[in-house]
């Protein structure tokens, strides 16, 4: 079963600009990850940020956690065509394995 | 970041057969490894936990005799779909938990069932 939504389901924008993707969960949450995966590939690991931080930055990607309203962000500044792809956010429940739950994704597409 | 290989990348089978996929994570030891399937356009859905040197735990819904996993060693986990069928068609992925919680995804593997 899916954890939560992703906001919006696709966005396109221009080189330079930046793109905000929003995801929100269900349930309480030991972590949460988000993942890129170009077409047709495996996922790449992003960052991960814990239910204690509220932001976490990593080069041109800010993320932002708001347990309150089971909801996080991600931001990328200045994008690129090369961050054309799908973003998934996926909530980690802390446990013996750290089962990942993955939200619904978010397809972006950066025009040159 | 950690490396995690899958294999084969793509096969084509009849219905009725079965088939071996490999997950290898090929730089450090991962006593959890997961798999899941993705549809078109889809999400990834979470088929299994695999557990090494013990039984798989299956999410609800999946059919465990249907899906075998097994999780020989710290590196690999094996995902068989038994007679498969058209409908079993998805791109398959599995990934290694390290030590940070963090998951690596392997390349995934495109099943086609004729």
């Amino acid at each position: 079963s899916q954890q939560g939504e992703e906001d919006p389901q696709a966005l396109s924008i221009q080189e330079g600009e930046n793109a905000t993707m929003n995801c929100s969960y269900k349930t309480s949450i030991n972590n949460l990850q988000w993942y890129r995966q170009n077409s047709g590939r495996g996922l790449v690991h992003l960052i991960l940020i814990r239910s204690n931080e509220r932001e976490k930055h990593s080069g041109r990607l800010r993320v932002t956690l708001d347990t309150s309203k089971k909801s996080s962000s991600l931001l990328i500044t200045a994008s690129r065509a090369a961050d054309t792809a799908s973003y998934f956010c996926a909530t980690g429940d802390g446990g013996a394995t750290n089962k990942l739950i993955f939200g619904t994704g978010t397809l972006l597409a950066v025009q040159p | 970041g950690a490396v995690v290989s899958q294999h084969p990348s793509w096969v084509i089978c009849k219905s009725g057969t079965s088939v071996k996929i490999e997950c290898r994570s090929l730089d450090f030891q991962a006593t959890t490894m997961f798999w899941y399937r993705q549809f078109p356009k889809q999400s990834l859905m979470l088929m299994a936990t695999s557990n090494e040197g013990s039984k798989a735990t299956y999410e609800q819904g999946v059919e465990k005799d249907k899906f075998l996993i097994n999780h020989a060693s710290l590196t690999l986990s094996t995902l068989t779909v038994t007679s498969a069928h058209p409908e079993d068609s998805s791109f398959y992925i599995c990934s290694a938990r390290s030590v940070a919680d963090t998951q690596y995804f392997g390349p995934g593997t495109r099943l086609t069932v004729l």
